[in-house]
C-alpha cells in the first residue's frame, strides 16, 4: 500500500525556472492538500482540492497553481521560482470528514 | 481561519520523564483534534485525534484531551523513550476548507 507518493524528492532550481511537483494518492481519497514547511513556522496550506475538478487557495498561494489532473493525482507549479520559495514541500490526501490525512515523504526544493 | 499556539522547544528530558506539550487554538465552531509527529527525514504521521468535547485520543502511550472550555487540546505521555525524539504538531481541523492548520511544531528531545 503506497499511500501517497510524492514526486521528486529533491530538486534544485536556478530563479526563474518552471517545474512542476508530482502528487498521487491510491486511497480513493477525495480531498488533497498541498502544503509547505519552513523552519519554525510549522506546515502552511498552499492549496487544496476538496474533490476532483474542483481547487481553492490556502494561506499561501502566491507564485503556484495547482491541477486536479483525475481524483488520484494532485500537482503543484511553480511558474518562476523564487529563491522565497524554497522549502520542503508536502502533499497530503484526506477521506470523509473527521479522519485523518496521511503525508508523502515530502519534496525538498531549493531554489539559487 | 484556524489558529494554533504551541509550546516553543526544543523540549529536552531524559528517557523515562513525564511529557508535556501544550496547544491551544482558536476555531469557528468545534473542530475535529490532531496530533501530527514528524520524524527525522520523514513526513508526518498521525499520532492520535479526537473529534468532539472531552473525549481523549490516545497511542503508543501518548493522550490528549479535547478540552473545549479551555480550547486545548495538550499532549502528554508518562514516561518518554528516545524513539520519541521527533517534532510534534497539533493541529485543528478547518471546518470549512477540510484542512488541518498546523502549529509551529515542538522539537522532543530525549536523552538516555
Amino acid at each position: 500500500n503506497a499511500g501517497v507518493t510524492q514526486t521528486p524528492k529533491f530538486q534544485v532550481l536556478k530563479t526563474g525556472q518552471s517545474m512542476t511537483l508530482q502528487c498521487a494518492q491510491d486511497m480513493n481519497h477525495n480531498s488533497m492538500y498541498w502544503y509547505r514547511q519552513d523552519p519554525g513556522m510549522g506546515l502552511r496550506l498552499i492549496y487544496y482540492s476538496a474533490s476532483e475538478g474542483t481547487t481553492d487557495k490556502g494561506e499561501v498561494p502566491n507564485g503556484y497553481n495547482v491541477s486536479r489532473l483525475n481524483k488520484r493525482e494532485f500537482s503543484l507549479r511553480l511558474e518562476s521560482a523564487a529563491p522565497s520559495q524554497t522549502s520542503v514541500y508536502f502533499c497530503a490526501s484526506s477521506g470523509p470528514m473527521n479522519t485523518e490525512a496521511f503525508f508523502g515523504q515530502g519534496t525538498r526544493l531549493t531554489v539559487v | 481561519g484556524n489558529s494554533v499556539t504551541q509550546m516553543e522547544g526544543p523540549v529536552t528530558l531524559s528517557e523515562e520523564a513525564f511529557l508535556t506539550i501544550n496547544c491551544t487554538y482558536t476555531a469557528t465552531g468545534y473542530p475535529s483534534l490532531f496530533w501530527y509527529v514528524q520524524y527525522p527525514g520523514e513526513g508526518l504521521q498521525l499520532l492520535l485525534k479526537a473529534t468532539k468535547a472531552d473525549d481523549k485520543g490516545s497511542n503508543k502511550g501518548f493522550e490528549a484531551t479535547y478540552r473545549k472550555e479551555t480550547t486545548s487540546f495538550h499532549l502528554e505521555k508518562g514516561s518518554v523513550q528516545v524513539s520519541d525524539s521527533a517534532v510534534y504538531f497539533c493541529a485543528p481541523m478547518d471546518t470549512g476548507r477540510r484542512a488541518l492548520t498546523f502549529g509551529s511544531g515542538t522539537r522532543l528531545q530525549v536523552q538516555p
